[in-house]
């Protein structure tokens, strides 16, 4: 069985450049959710794709968005990046559309942005 | 608007002894409480559950505690061992809306002496 998987593991960017992150869902999951853990603190929701669609989202604004593709795997796009997107973007699978309440996380992506 | 609260930023404990990590939530909608485990350079893995119906879950040395008339719940870890050495994150699933997804508190680093 294959975990999650997430990449690039690390990444520095400059305010007001996009970046796209990747996630491979665990197998079986065909759902995929977004959290960004800004530094000391718990991870926080920014929104979950099912069957390739946008399943509800948290307080994120719209320069954030994702896709999801046909074998469930996720991208996540973030726009004009700001100082404060620096985090680690944690990306978790599951199965059906909010009927698990396990999610398993992959490893994360540390973005930097200067 | 914090929901979950995790008010220990960190608890030091010796090897054999019980720790317990503490967790307060506000929203009366969450239906399920999870407890995550995170180590560096990790996603959070999934420890254990509770059901808001239920007021007590064990699993191994590992038992959930919900007290849902103080919104409170609680992780206690019997005996205590050095590899339960991480970050530990309590979670909570809210039952509104299609993603059901998972709001977090801030974490409580647990450090196990030898």
């Amino acid at each position: 069985e294959t975990g999650v998987t997430q990449s690039p593991t690390h990444l520095i960017k400059t305010r007001g450049q996009q970046v796209t992150l990747r996630c491979s869902s665990q197998s079986g999951h065909n759902t995929v959710s977004w959290y960004q853990q800004a530094l000391g603190q718990g991870p926080q929701f920014i929104f979950q794709y099912y069957r390739e669609e946008e399943n509800g989202r948290g307080n994120f604004p719209p320069r954030f968005s994702g896709l999801q593709f046909p074998n469930y795997s996720s991208e996540l796009n973030v726009n004009a990046l700001e100082l404060d997107d620096s985090a680690l973007y944690l990306c978790a699978s599951s199965w059906g559309q909010g009927r698990t309440y396990e999610q398993y996380f992959g490893p994360g992506t540390r973005l930097t942005v200067t | 608007d914090q929901q979950v609260k995790q008010n220990s930023p960190s608890l030091s404990v010796q090897e054999g002894r019980i720790s317990i990590l503490n967790c307060d939530y506000t929203n009366s909608m969450f239906d399920y409480f999870l407890w995550y485990k995170k180590y560096p350079a990790e996603g959070p893995t999934f420890l254990i559950s509770i059901s808001s119906i239920k007021d007590k879950n064990e699993d191994g040395r590992f038992t959930v505690f919900l007290n849902k008339s103080a919104k409170h719940l609680s992780l206690h870890i019997v005996p205590s061992q050095p590899g339960d050495s991480a970050v530990y994150f309590c979670a909570a699933r809210d039952s509104g809306g299609s993603a059901r997804q998972l709001t977090f508190g801030s974490g409580t680093q647990l450090t196990v002496l030898p």
